[in-house]
């Protein structure tokens, strides 16, 4: 069974640039967190989608945007990237709001580094 | 606020026990989570833990007390595979919600 995928697996971009990240969640699972890891901290949660809706932001600034599509995939953008901005992205699924405990399951990441 | 305070590193040798501590004080309470995360690898899960008490599962248990905001991970048999990051993870709302993590235990195994 494939676990959560997401692409690309490494990329470098310049101060300024727009990235867009992906995940394809666990089949069957529908939602999807998304979250920054800069290197020696934990995870911070960015955004939570559940069945293509919003359903939770952390504190993160407007340059931050996602969403989730029919098949339950969904993309990390990020505009106007800054230097701060490199860390590993995380997407991690689950089944869903008060269906099971929460546990997520996560991708490998994208490594992202800003130049 | 939400905060979760863990140490941030450990060593132990091979063989030997080791305990994890994780303390939380979150706006709600819904379940604590411990996982593990090799480097460069993303986190995998270990255990769940919603009622105060100990959880078993093979060389690792969790144990909770909510009223004392407060958690442990216990490591036996320490291998040096288990050298990796742990990370306490609070679910403060609904199940299936956002969850909080702390910034992680490096625990080093030495033979």
């Amino acid at each position: 069974d494939a676990g959560v995928t997401q692409s690309p697996t490494h990329l470098i971009k310049t101060r300024g640039q727009h990235v867009t990240l992906r995940c394809s969640p666990i089949s069957g699972h529908k939602s999807v967190s998304w979250y920054q890891q800069v290197l020696g901290q934990g995870p911070q949660f960015i955004f939570q989608y559940y069945e293509k809706e919003e359903r939770g932001r952390g504190n993160f600034p407007d340059r931050f945007s996602a969403r989730q599509f029919p098949n339950y995939s969904s993309e990390l953008n990020v505009n106007a990237l800054l230097l701060g901005d490199s860390a590993l992205y995380l997407c991690a699924s689950s089944l869903g709001r008060g269906q099971d405990t929460g546990e997520l399951f996560f991708g490998e990441g994208s490594r992202l580094t800003v130049l | 606020g939400q905060n979760i305070d863990q140490p941030t590193e450990m060593t132990a040798t091979e063989g030997a026990i080791v305990q994890i501590n994780c303390t939380y004080q979150t706006s709600g309470f819904n379940g604590l989570f411990w996982y593990q995360q090799h480097a460069g690898e993303a986190p995998t899960f270990l255990s769940y833990n919603v009622l105060d008490g100990l959880e078993e599962k093979g060389r690792f248990s969790s144990f909770l007390s909510r009223s004392k905001g407060y958690s442990y991970l216990l490591l036996k048999e320490l291998q040096m595979k288990d050298s990796a990051s742990y990370l306490c993870a609070v679910s403060p709302n609904q199940a299936g919600t956002a969850l909080i993590f702390g910034k992680g235990t490096t625990l080093s195994v030495s033979s």
